[in-house]
């Protein structure tokens, strides 16, 4: 079945260090998005790619979405306490409404 | 105040008993979905629906029944067949995928406990 990817599944890291998840799905997708989920919280949208070969910017982080349109990246620079949590992918399956999240990679930053 | 509800937030039920777990939204939206959450696990889809009167099987669906008679609501039953059934439910909703905005909004979860 259709299945979406996400490495690593933790990633620990020294506050100012870069942070980078990385998403692939076994089949081509009409978008991708990625969600933030704080400890004992929900999952909140953080943004959407559509465009094959997209990269879209929020402060410190960047979203790539591919070629193929089957995977996808964030980056953290400089990363901060504040981004303590677990971002996940989610694509959205190809002319459907099934939204389909990876497994979702947590970031854990010392201070 | 516009969003997702989900109720009740903890839930306790023996084994053996069917269980509904509420999802309203005041949104508008037409797309809704039904997730599970296990610890330290990702989201798995349970069921989704489109719009009223129709839902689909997500990857999970086994011991799960969904109804979504009207547009702001999309109530997920825990049947017995369930062999797991411990664990975080999510309801989320989406607007509508010709508008372009499919991002899922998500209400506060129903932590589900079966003893």
């Amino acid at each position: 079945g259709q299945q979406v990817m996400q490495i690593p599944q933790y990633q620990h890291v020294q506050e100012g260090e870069d942070f980078t998840t990385y998403c692939n799905s076994s089949t081509t997708l009409s978008n991708i998005q990625w969600y933030k989920q704080r400890p004992g919280g929900h999952p909140v949208f953080l943004i959407q790619l559509v465009k094959s070969g997209e990269v879209k910017k929020q402060k410190r982080l960047t979203f790539q979405f591919g070629e193929a349109k089957k995977n996808s990246s964030l980056h953290i620079t400089a990363t901060q306490t504040t981004d303590v949590g677990t971002y996940f992918c989610a694509g959205l399956m190809d002319s459907s409404y099934k939204l389909i999240f990876g497994s979702g990679t947590r970031l854990l930053v010392r201070p | 105040d516009g969003g997702i509800t989900q109720s009740p937030k903890y839930l306790f039920r023996k084994e053996g008993q069917n269980v509904t777990l509420s999802c309203e939204q005041n949104l508008n939206h037409d797309a809704m979905y039904w997730y599970r959450q296990d610890p330290g696990q990702g989201l798995r889809l349970i069921y989704y629906s489109q719009i009223v009167n129709d839902f689909q099987k997500g990857d999970i669906a086994e011991g799960y029944s969904v109804s979504r008679e009207k547009k702001e609501s999309f109530p997920l039953t825990v049947t017995s067949a369930q062999k797991n059934p411990t664990a975080f439910y999510l309801c989320a909703s989406s607007d509508s995928f010709d508008r372009g905005y499919t991002e899922a909004f998500f209400g506060q979860g129903t932590r589900l406990t079966v003893v």
